[in-house]
């Protein structure tokens, strides 16, 4: 089993919808969460992180973090075409420890 | 600023080749980290230097090694190639925690035939 486990998708929605993006984890260590949006041939660029768990917003995205069900969603409101990536989650245990990252899910938002 | 350089972008080799890849972080930024990242296994972290240690590895052959520079600059390098180590090598810089803030590089696109 994968520490971190995430849909692939495709996922595909209309522009304007609220998509969903989740992680779920294994390791109860985990204390930073984070999310990163990778364009096709382009490195990954972090969107948002969190420590410990609670919600994080930013803009039209919010970051959500379940502990207890060790569980991670980033929601995009009004959503955009330029929002049709691939999106990554990522987890580490501590600041100086190394990052785990979710096989990532592609999303595309129909005009 | 400029962002996170890596050299060279693209790199064909044969099985048994050794090959060296370059990352020029942001300026001011003392964390380097590497990953490979393929279609079937996704982004994995190969290691991190931080001021010219490593802080971290991941779990990589000993083929996979890497070093850092006085001026932060950052190589790594494969020996022995095999053809499973075709993949999207991406370089991220970032101040202090990758975890906070880190910013990738484009990548250096590796093929090994």
């Amino acid at each position: 089993q994968k520490e971190v486990e995430q849909d692939p998708g495709p996922l595909s929605v209309p522009e304007g919808a609220i998509v969903s993006l989740n992680c779920t984890y294994s390791n109860s260590a985990f204390q930073y969460f984070m999310w990163y949006r990778q364009y096709s041939r382009k490195g990954p660029e972090l969107l948002m992180y969190t420590y410990s768990s609670g919600n994080k917003e930013d803009g039209r995205f919010t970051a959500q973090v379940d502990k207890s069900s060790k569980y991670i969603s980033l929601f995009i409101r009004d959503s955009q075409p330029s929002d049709s990536a691939t999106y990554l989650c990522a987890m580490s245990h501590s600041s100086a420890s190394k990052i785990i990252f979710g096989s990532g899910t592609r999303l595309s938002i129909r005009p | 600023k400029a962002g996170v350089t890596q050299t060279p972008r693209y790199l064909i080799k044969t099985r048994g080749q050794q090959v060296t890849l370059s990352c020029s972080p942001i300026s001011g930024h003392r964390s380097v980290s590497w990953y490979q990242q393929t279609p079937g296994q996704g982004l994995q972290f190969l290691f991190e230097y931080f001021s010219e240690t490593q802080r971290n590895k991941g779990n990589f052959p000993g083929r996979f090694s890497g070093r850092q520079f006085s001026n932060s600059r950052s190589e790594m390098n494969v020996s022995t190639l095999e053809l499973g180590d075709s993949a999207l090598y991406l370089c991220a810089s970032s101040v202090d925690s990758p975890q906070e803030t880190q910013y990738f590089g484009p990548g250096t696109r590796l093929l090994v035939l």
